[in-house]
């Protein structure tokens, strides 16, 4: 199975702060990775498929970048709803597998 | 809409056995391939199972291979995951979620969850 870590595990940020995840997948996935968003109780939510296509809805503050194993999610000017956990995912191979997450905090 | 609602979850003993089920609407169900994916306590994601549009092609995590078994009915837009002999490590947040190939095989639907909980 192709392995994901994502770094840092959490970050502290303040309102209006530029934010960014990292996620390295232990074999290339070309751009094969899907970015979500997780808030406390809810479901899992799709920002960024194709490594760096924003999903339908989803502001433009957030992007994400990379390919072959090294990808990043980036949160320009921070918003109070963006306060949540972030998780990378590859679909290049079978089993899809996901990083560890990422929490986002209120400094 | 477009919408996953699971229900089926609950306290069950270890060896005991749950159905979950994910009811579909606002899109062509059968069309799709759907997966289940936990989530223990405090705990990242992790894929369970999957299943093609026709249930020719079904595939298990090696955690609940033997164990689990994913289904679908179609004709009333519905997934299943039949879970037998459950164990502690099993008690998680279950999701069914969709994937689509215009999203790179991205889950871009994902239901509200169902909570399990193995306990004596």
């Amino acid at each position: 199975d192709i392995q994901m870590t994502q770094s840092p595990s959490s970050v502290s940020a303040s309102v209006g702060d530029r934010v960014t995840i990292t996620c390295r997948a232990s074999q290339v996935i070309s751009s094969w990775l899907a970015w979500y968003q997780q808030r406390p109780g809810k479901a899992p939510k799709l920002l960024i498929y194709g490594a760096s296509s924003l999903q339908n809805g989803v502001p433009s503050r957030f992007s994400g970048s990379g390919s072959g194993t090294d990808f990043t999610l980036t949160i320009t000017s921070l918003q109070p709803e963006d306060f949540a956990t972030y998780y990378c995912q590859q679909s290049n191979s079978f089993p899809p597998t996901f990083g560890q997450g990422t929490k986002v905090q209120i400094k | 809409e477009v919408q996953l609602v699971e229900s089926g979850g609950g306290l069950v003993q270890p060896g005991g056995s749950l159905r979950l089920s994910c009811a579909a609407s606002g899109f062509t169900f059968s069309n799709y391939w759907m997966h289940w994916v936990r989530q223990a306590p405090g705990k990242g994601l992790v894929w369970v199972s999957r299943i093609n549009s026709d249930e020719t092609v079904i595939n298990y995590a090696d955690s609940v291979r033997g164990r689990f078994t994913i289904s679908r009915d179609n004709a009333k837009n519905t997934l299943y995951l039949q879970m037998n002999s459950l164990r502690a490590e099993d008690t998680a947040v279950y999701y069914c979620a969709r994937i689509t190939v215009t999203r790179d095989d991205a889950f871009d639907i994902w239901g509200q969850g169902t909570m399990v909980t193995v306990s004596s």
